[in-house]
């Protein structure tokens, strides 16, 4: 059974600080790997995905990388601001499921970012 | 991106009583849809994938006379939450799929409060 753990459980940066989310996954037979951010009683915003041929992915001031053999992915975001505050989630999709794929997410990070 | 909407997006009902919920892909066609529930600082638990005109599949442990699914078009399904009680209370969220390889987006979510 897939699990997929992100640490830290929560972070706060002052503004400006580059910073690394963490995201690893028992099972390395995935499709892809995606990473969303969740604003406080809302839904998710999918901000990158990295196939499982891929090593990484840039979007703006992120870079999500993606170690598929070691069940690792990172989320890198430069000169965080504070309209980055949110919980950030990463989840996976096996390889196999056909049609009927399901994801599994982390519990998420808790980013705070300081003025 | 595709444009998933749910509603509504905070419900607050009586025990006892039955609550519905709407989730729209605005965009797209939606083949298969997913529901899911989140508890506070907790991940994403999916809870049934609902393909287009047939029953949907729940994940173990969830009760499908309690949380029913209706997916009757390609741009609707309905979760209803019957004899709603406390410990229904929660976030739920539903994602739309267009097709088997396709990404999947995530609605904005609602928030259930049973009192």
């Amino acid at each position: 059974k897939q699990e997929v753990t992100q640490i830290p459980a929560a972070l706060s940066v002052p503004e400006g600080e580059n910073l690394v989310l963490n995201c690893s996954f028992t099972d390395s037979a995935i499709y892809n790997l995606q990473w969303f951010r969740q604003d406080p009683g809302k839904g998710l915003t999918s901000l990158l995905l990295i196939q499982s041929s891929q090593r990484e992915q840039t979007s703006g001031r992120l870079n999500a990388s993606l170690d598929k053999s070691s069940g690792r992915s990172t989320l890198y975001i430069a000169a965080s601001q504070p309209g980055d505050s949110a919980t950030y989630l990463c989840a996976v999709r096996p390889d196999s499921g056909g049609s009927n794929y399901k994801l599994t997410f982390g519990k998420g990070t808790l980013l705070t970012v300081n003025p | 991106g595709a444009v998933v909407s749910q509603h509504p997006s905070r419900v607050i009902c009586k025990s006892g009583t039955s609550v519905k919920i709407e989730c729209r892909s605005l965009d797209f066609q939606a083949t298969t849809m997913f529901w899911y529930r989140q508890f506070p600082k907790q991940s994403l638990m999916l809870m049934a994938t609902s393909n287009e005109g047939s029953k949907a599949t729940y994940e173990q442990g969830v009760e499908k006379d309690k949380f029913l699914i209706n997916h009757a078009s390609l741009t609707l399904s309905t979760l209803t939450v019957t004899s709603a009680h406390p410990e229904d209370s929660s976030f739920y969220i539903c994602s739309a799929r267009e097709g088997p390889h396709r990404t999947a987006f995530f609605g904005q979510g609602t928030r259930l409060t049973v009192v």
